[in-house]
């Protein structure tokens, strides 16, 4: 099972940039989120989605879009990108029922220079 | 809010030690999740153990246990006979019982076991 796959791996972006990082879901999952990771800040949330069609933001949505046309799709978009969005990017996915556990994507490492 | 403290930044112990992480959370939230992922050098995050807020028993697995309190609103984790495998950063986090499912995490324990 591939579980939750996120593209690229690595990305470097000039400033003002602007590019899509790709999360695919293959366990049928409801609930999708993105989230960033910084060094001694944990990972922050993003923006997240509840289903196909439903999208809402996080902690630190600014600079970032999202869209969930089907169940299995979650891009993240960076409209202008920033030296502030380099980050390493993390992907999940989660059942929305009771009993239930995210699954991380491997993550994107991504550098703005 | 929800808020997910882990005071110790960084620990370090020598191989076979017992190590506690701490976990402090606060929410409004009746029911909740906590959770306990681990990162290793490669990255990844590795899901550990979940918690419903209603489930107070601790739980063993192997050479781990966690011990929840929710009268401190802490959720630790005990690492029994640490093993050099076991260095990682390791998250603790929070998430609701209904509606969203994002997950709060906390800074991170970066836990150093030498040989």
């Amino acid at each position: 099972n591939a579980g939750v796959t996120q593209t690229p791996k690595f990305q470097v972006l000039k400033t003002g940039q602007s590019m899509t990082l790709q999360c695919a879901q293959d366990m049928n999952h409801e609930y999708m989120s993105w989230y960033r990771q910084d060094p001694g800040m944990g990972l922050r949330l993003i923006h997240y989605s509840v289903g196909a069609g439903i999208t809402d933001q996080g902690e630190v949505p600014n600079g970032y879009n999202v869209s969930r046309s089907t169940t299995e799709d979650f891009p993240l978009r960076l409209l202008s990108a920033a030296p502030s969005q380099t980050s390493v990017y993390f992907c999940a996915s989660s059942w929305g029922g009771r009993n239930t556990e995210a699954f991380f994507g491997q993550g994107t490492r991504l550098t703005v220079v | 809010a929800q808020k997910v403290t882990q005071a110790q930044t960084e620990i370090s112990v020598v191989e076979k030690e017992d190590v506690t992480l701490d976990c402090v959370y606060e929410t409004r939230d009746t029911t909740y999740y906590l959770f306990w992922y681990k990162q290793p050098p490669s990255g990844e995050l590795v899901f550990l153990i979940r918690r419903n807020s209603f489930d107070e028993q601790n739980e063993i697995s192997g050479r781990y246990s966690w011990n929840f309190q929710k009268s401190t609103s802490s959720f630790n984790f005990t690492i029994t006979a640490s093993q050099v495998v076991d260095s990682a950063v390791y998250f603790c986090a929070l998430s609701g019982f209904t509606g969203r499912r994002a997950l709060t995490f906390g800074s991170g324990t970066r836990l150093q076991v030498q040989p």
